[in-house]
């Protein structure tokens, strides 16, 4: 079964830094990648995701992953960060009988 | 708002107790799906349904749990005889199969307390 490493659990950084937030899944194949965010108080909600064709991936509010297939990564990337970017970011995997496999998540604090 | 919607949002119970979860998936999405999150993690695979059927259970998903969809359309998650180590977020998500990208949405969780 397919296991997801997110590296960070906290993060702080302050508005406009640049934002990477490392995810790692734990074998190939054929693999249909997410991220999903949780502001405090509302639901998951996804950012972006991969199933094929470009590895860069662009999703909504200026959020960005870059899927590499031989370090087994999708790692999520902001070029500056707001305070409304606070919240908790979930990487997952698609396994068969399309159930999604999650990280433990990372939960971002963007100082303003 | 036509998202997913669960119900109760918060639930405190006693140990000992039976505990009912319902949720109403997006209007016409075939597949509901139940996680279970507690702190610190990420969202745990419980079981789905495909219409009515329930198609897949985790190992996590022990006797004291049952899940239902009988018409295809609401879900209901059963907790019978609670533990402490029940308390957690339960969330439900839907999808389609029909629709692109297969996406999964989630509803916002019913929070479990047992005390």
């Amino acid at each position: 079964a397919q296991s997801v490493s997110q590296h960070n659990h906290h993060v702080i950084l302050s508005e406009a830094a640049s934002l990477e937030l490392g995810c790692n899944y734990s074998y190939g194949g054929t693999v249909n990648l997410f991220w999903y965010v949780q502001y405090p108080g509302q639901h998951l909600q996804l950012l972006l995701k991969y199933f094929s064709g470009d590895p860069l991936v662009k999703g909504i509010k200026g959020f960005e992953a870059e899927f590499i297939k031989s370090k087994f990564s999708f790692n999520l990337r902001k070029p500056s960060v707001q305070w409304s970017d606070t919240a908790e970011y979930f990487c997952a995997v698609k396994e068969y009988g399309n159930k999604l496999v999650f990280g433990a998540g990372t939960i971002l604090r963007v100082k303003s | 708002d036509t998202g997913v919607s669960q119900d109760p949002r918060h639930k405190i119970t006693k140990r000992g107790q039976n505990v009912t979860f319902r949720c109403d998936p997006i209007s016409e999405h075939n597949r509901l799906y139940w996680y279970r999150q507690t702190l610190g993690q990420g969202p745990e695979f419980l079981t789905y349904f495909q219409n009515e059927a329930q198609l897949e259970k985790s190992r996590l998903l022990s006797d004291r749990f049952s899940a239902e969809r009988p018409k295809g359309s609401f879900s209901t998650l059963e907790i019978q005889r609670t533990e402490q180590g029940d308390s957690a977020m339960y969330l439900c998500a839907s999808s389609s199969t029909t629709a692109s990208g297969n996406t999964i949405y989630f509803g916002e969780g019913s929070w479990l307390t047992v005390v």
